[in-house]
Protein backbone atom coordinates (compact mmCIF):
# COMPACT_ATOMS: atom_id res chain seq x y z
CA UNK A 1 0.00 0.00 0.00
CA UNK A 2 1.34 3.32 -1.17
CA UNK A 3 -0.83 5.15 1.00
CA UNK A 4 -2.23 7.13 -1.52
CA UNK A 5 -5.85 6.91 -2.16
CA UNK A 6 -7.96 7.71 -5.20
CA UNK A 7 -11.89 6.81 -5.54
CA UNK A 8 -13.86 5.53 -7.09
CA UNK A 9 -12.13 2.25 -8.57
CA UNK A 10 -14.03 2.00 -11.35
CA UNK A 11 -16.32 4.58 -13.28
CA UNK A 12 -18.25 4.09 -16.37
CA UNK A 13 -20.19 6.92 -17.98
CA UNK A 14 -21.48 8.21 -21.39
CA UNK A 15 -19.83 10.20 -24.21
CA UNK A 16 -20.73 13.70 -23.66
CA UNK A 17 -20.55 12.76 -20.06
CA UNK A 18 -18.77 14.95 -17.08
CA UNK A 19 -17.22 13.09 -14.55
CA UNK A 20 -14.72 13.89 -11.33
CA UNK A 21 -11.78 11.52 -10.11
CA UNK A 22 -10.30 12.29 -6.39
CA UNK A 23 -6.92 11.46 -4.96
CA UNK A 24 -5.60 11.77 -1.40
CA UNK A 25 -1.66 11.80 -1.51
CA UNK A 26 0.22 10.35 1.22
CA UNK A 27 0.39 11.43 4.60
CA UNK A 28 3.43 14.98 4.37
CA UNK A 29 3.40 14.97 0.33
CA UNK A 30 2.91 18.30 -1.25
CA UNK A 31 3.08 17.55 -4.83
CA UNK A 32 0.41 15.27 -6.62
CA UNK A 33 0.47 14.31 -10.09
CA UNK A 34 -1.86 13.25 -12.61
CA UNK A 35 -1.12 10.63 -15.54
CA UNK A 36 -3.07 8.53 -18.20
CA UNK A 37 -2.75 5.08 -19.39
CA UNK A 38 -4.40 4.03 -22.09
CA UNK A 39 -4.78 0.14 -22.98
CA UNK A 40 -1.21 -0.79 -23.33
CA UNK A 41 0.06 2.53 -23.49
CA UNK A 42 2.69 4.21 -21.44
CA UNK A 43 1.88 6.62 -18.56
CA UNK A 44 1.38 10.01 -19.97
CA UNK A 45 1.85 13.08 -17.46
CA UNK A 46 -0.85 15.46 -17.75
CA UNK A 47 -0.58 17.85 -14.51
CA UNK A 48 1.26 17.80 -11.68
CA UNK A 49 0.28 20.43 -8.57
CA UNK A 50 2.07 21.50 -5.36
CA UNK A 51 0.59 23.07 -2.23
CA UNK A 52 -2.05 23.71 -3.79
CA UNK A 53 -0.40 25.44 -6.75
CA UNK A 54 -0.35 24.04 -10.65
CA UNK A 55 3.55 23.71 -10.91
CA UNK A 56 4.01 21.72 -14.18
CA UNK A 57 1.55 20.77 -17.10
CA UNK A 58 1.98 17.77 -19.98
CA UNK A 59 -0.30 16.98 -22.90
CA UNK A 60 -3.60 17.69 -21.16
CA UNK A 61 -6.92 18.70 -23.07
CA UNK A 62 -8.19 21.27 -22.22
CA UNK A 63 -11.11 19.58 -21.41
CA UNK A 64 -9.67 17.99 -18.68
CA UNK A 65 -9.08 20.17 -15.39
CA UNK A 66 -7.65 19.86 -11.93
CA UNK A 67 -7.35 21.40 -8.79
CA UNK A 68 -5.84 20.61 -5.53
CA UNK A 69 -7.63 21.66 -2.03
CA UNK A 70 -6.02 23.43 1.10
CA UNK A 71 -6.05 19.81 2.62
CA UNK A 72 -4.23 18.67 -0.16
CA UNK A 73 -6.34 16.09 -1.91
CA UNK A 74 -6.41 16.97 -5.73
CA UNK A 75 -9.18 16.81 -8.02
CA UNK A 76 -9.13 15.33 -11.84
CA UNK A 77 -12.45 16.76 -13.59
CA UNK A 78 -13.03 14.88 -17.42
CA UNK A 79 -15.94 17.07 -19.14
CA UNK A 80 -17.29 16.06 -22.59
CA UNK A 81 -16.10 12.56 -22.78
CA UNK A 82 -15.18 10.81 -25.54
CA UNK A 83 -14.62 7.10 -26.54
CA UNK A 84 -10.88 7.56 -26.51
CA UNK A 85 -10.56 8.98 -23.15
CA UNK A 86 -11.16 5.58 -21.71
CA UNK A 87 -7.71 4.79 -19.42
CA UNK A 88 -6.23 4.43 -16.24
CA UNK A 89 -6.27 7.51 -14.70
CA UNK A 90 -3.25 7.50 -11.88
CA UNK A 91 -2.57 9.97 -9.54
CA UNK A 92 1.23 10.34 -7.88
CA UNK A 93 2.15 12.07 -4.80
CA UNK A 94 5.99 13.16 -3.76
CA UNK A 95 7.19 15.20 -0.86
CA UNK A 96 9.07 18.11 -2.98
CA UNK A 97 8.22 19.96 -6.04
CA UNK A 98 11.44 18.51 -7.85
CA UNK A 99 10.97 15.34 -8.81
CA UNK A 100 11.11 13.17 -6.09
CA UNK A 101 10.18 9.87 -5.67
CA UNK A 102 6.73 9.47 -6.93
CA UNK A 103 4.26 6.93 -4.95
CA UNK A 104 1.03 6.13 -7.38
CA UNK A 105 -2.18 5.67 -6.31
CA UNK A 106 -3.95 2.58 -7.12
CA UNK A 107 -5.89 4.18 -10.35
CA UNK A 108 -9.54 4.66 -11.29
CA UNK A 109 -10.14 2.90 -14.64
CA UNK A 110 -12.81 5.14 -16.56
CA UNK A 111 -14.73 3.41 -19.16
CA UNK A 112 -16.58 6.02 -21.94
CA UNK A 113 -19.33 4.24 -23.74
CA UNK B 1 13.87 15.35 -27.53
CA UNK B 2 14.52 13.23 -24.53
CA UNK B 3 13.54 10.12 -24.94
CA UNK B 4 14.13 6.52 -23.29
CA UNK B 5 13.58 3.39 -24.86
CA UNK B 6 13.56 0.14 -23.31
CA UNK B 7 13.72 -3.25 -24.84
CA UNK B 8 12.39 -6.03 -25.21
CA UNK B 9 8.91 -4.73 -25.50
CA UNK B 10 7.81 -8.37 -24.06
CA UNK B 11 9.66 -11.29 -22.21
CA UNK B 12 8.49 -14.87 -21.63
CA UNK B 13 10.72 -16.80 -19.08
CA UNK B 14 10.73 -19.75 -17.25
CA UNK B 15 10.06 -19.69 -13.63
CA UNK B 16 13.43 -19.86 -11.30
CA UNK B 17 15.07 -18.73 -14.57
CA UNK B 18 17.09 -14.99 -14.44
CA UNK B 19 16.36 -12.17 -16.92
CA UNK B 20 17.63 -8.64 -17.69
CA UNK B 21 15.55 -5.76 -19.21
CA UNK B 22 17.60 -3.05 -20.79
CA UNK B 23 16.72 0.58 -20.85
CA UNK B 24 18.53 2.89 -23.21
CA UNK B 25 18.34 6.97 -22.44
CA UNK B 26 19.18 10.42 -24.06
CA UNK B 27 18.52 12.53 -20.99
CA UNK B 28 21.50 14.80 -20.44
CA UNK B 29 22.39 15.26 -18.50
CA UNK B 30 20.72 13.54 -15.82
CA UNK B 31 19.79 13.44 -12.20
CA UNK B 32 18.21 10.09 -11.66
CA UNK B 33 16.86 7.08 -13.29
CA UNK B 34 13.87 4.97 -11.50
CA UNK B 35 13.03 1.51 -12.35
CA UNK B 36 9.03 0.58 -11.34
CA UNK B 37 6.73 -2.78 -11.76
CA UNK B 38 3.35 -2.07 -12.33
CA UNK B 39 1.15 -5.11 -12.19
CA UNK B 40 -1.94 -5.33 -14.62
CA UNK B 41 -4.43 -2.63 -13.60
CA UNK B 42 -2.51 -1.50 -10.59
CA UNK B 43 -0.25 1.54 -10.01
CA UNK B 44 3.92 1.18 -10.42
CA UNK B 45 5.51 0.43 -7.32
CA UNK B 46 9.25 1.94 -7.13
CA UNK B 47 11.71 -0.91 -7.31
CA UNK B 48 15.45 1.13 -7.75
CA UNK B 49 16.33 4.60 -7.56
CA UNK B 50 19.77 5.51 -8.94
CA UNK B 51 21.79 9.19 -9.16
CA UNK B 52 23.94 9.19 -12.00
CA UNK B 53 26.88 8.38 -9.43
CA UNK B 54 25.48 5.40 -8.85
CA UNK B 55 26.16 2.45 -10.37
CA UNK B 56 24.45 -0.18 -8.92
CA UNK B 57 21.71 -0.61 -6.78
CA UNK B 58 19.62 -3.84 -5.13
CA UNK B 59 16.50 -4.28 -3.87
CA UNK B 60 16.18 -8.20 -3.31
CA UNK B 61 15.81 -10.38 -6.27
CA UNK B 62 16.08 -7.08 -8.14
CA UNK B 63 19.13 -5.86 -9.18
CA UNK B 64 19.68 -2.45 -11.06
CA UNK B 65 22.62 -1.02 -12.92
CA UNK B 66 23.60 2.24 -14.70
CA UNK B 67 26.06 3.48 -17.01
CA UNK B 68 25.88 6.99 -16.79
CA UNK B 69 28.44 7.48 -20.10
CA UNK B 70 26.64 5.01 -22.23
CA UNK B 71 23.61 5.99 -20.99
CA UNK B 72 22.72 2.59 -20.26
CA UNK B 73 20.37 0.85 -17.41
CA UNK B 74 19.73 -2.54 -16.93
CA UNK B 75 17.22 -4.25 -14.70
CA UNK B 76 17.93 -7.77 -13.28
CA UNK B 77 15.80 -10.33 -11.83
CA UNK B 78 17.60 -13.14 -9.90
CA UNK B 79 15.37 -16.71 -8.93
CA UNK B 80 11.86 -15.58 -11.01
CA UNK B 81 8.87 -16.21 -9.33
CA UNK B 82 5.16 -15.98 -11.07
CA UNK B 83 4.56 -12.70 -9.16
CA UNK B 84 7.06 -10.81 -11.11
CA UNK B 85 4.91 -11.22 -14.15
CA UNK B 86 4.20 -7.47 -14.47
CA UNK B 87 5.17 -4.36 -16.81
CA UNK B 88 8.93 -2.79 -15.82
CA UNK B 89 9.05 0.70 -16.51
CA UNK B 90 12.19 2.71 -16.75
CA UNK B 91 11.74 6.65 -15.67
CA UNK B 92 14.39 9.36 -16.32
CA UNK B 93 14.67 12.61 -14.67
CA UNK B 94 16.86 15.49 -16.15
CA UNK B 95 19.50 17.74 -14.07
CA UNK B 96 18.16 21.03 -12.81
CA UNK B 97 15.19 20.10 -11.17
CA UNK B 98 11.73 21.00 -12.60
CA UNK B 99 8.42 19.57 -11.94
CA UNK B 100 6.44 16.19 -13.61
CA UNK B 101 6.79 17.48 -17.24
CA UNK B 102 10.47 16.81 -16.98
CA UNK B 103 10.23 13.15 -16.33
CA UNK B 104 11.07 11.04 -19.38
CA UNK B 105 8.71 7.68 -18.75
CA UNK B 106 10.07 4.25 -20.99
CA UNK B 107 6.96 2.61 -22.59
CA UNK B 108 8.17 -0.35 -20.20
CA UNK B 109 9.02 -3.93 -20.89
CA UNK B 110 5.89 -6.94 -20.29
CA UNK B 111 7.30 -9.99 -18.49
CA UNK B 112 5.82 -12.86 -17.86
CA UNK B 113 6.88 -16.11 -15.75
CA UNK B 114 5.44 -19.36 -16.51
CA UNK B 115 5.85 -22.98 -14.76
Amino acid sequence: DSGVTQTPKHLITATGQRVTLRCSPRSGDLSVYWYQQSLDQGLQFLIQYYNGEERAKGNILERFSAQQFPDLHSELNLSSLELGDSALYFCASSVAFRQGEQFFGPGTRLTVL
Amino acid sequence: KNQVEQSPQSLIILEGKNCTLQCNYTVSPFSNLRWYKQDTGRGPVSLTIMTFSENTKSNGRYTATLDADTKQSSLHITASQLSDSASYICVVSPAGGGGGNKLTFGTGTQLKVEL
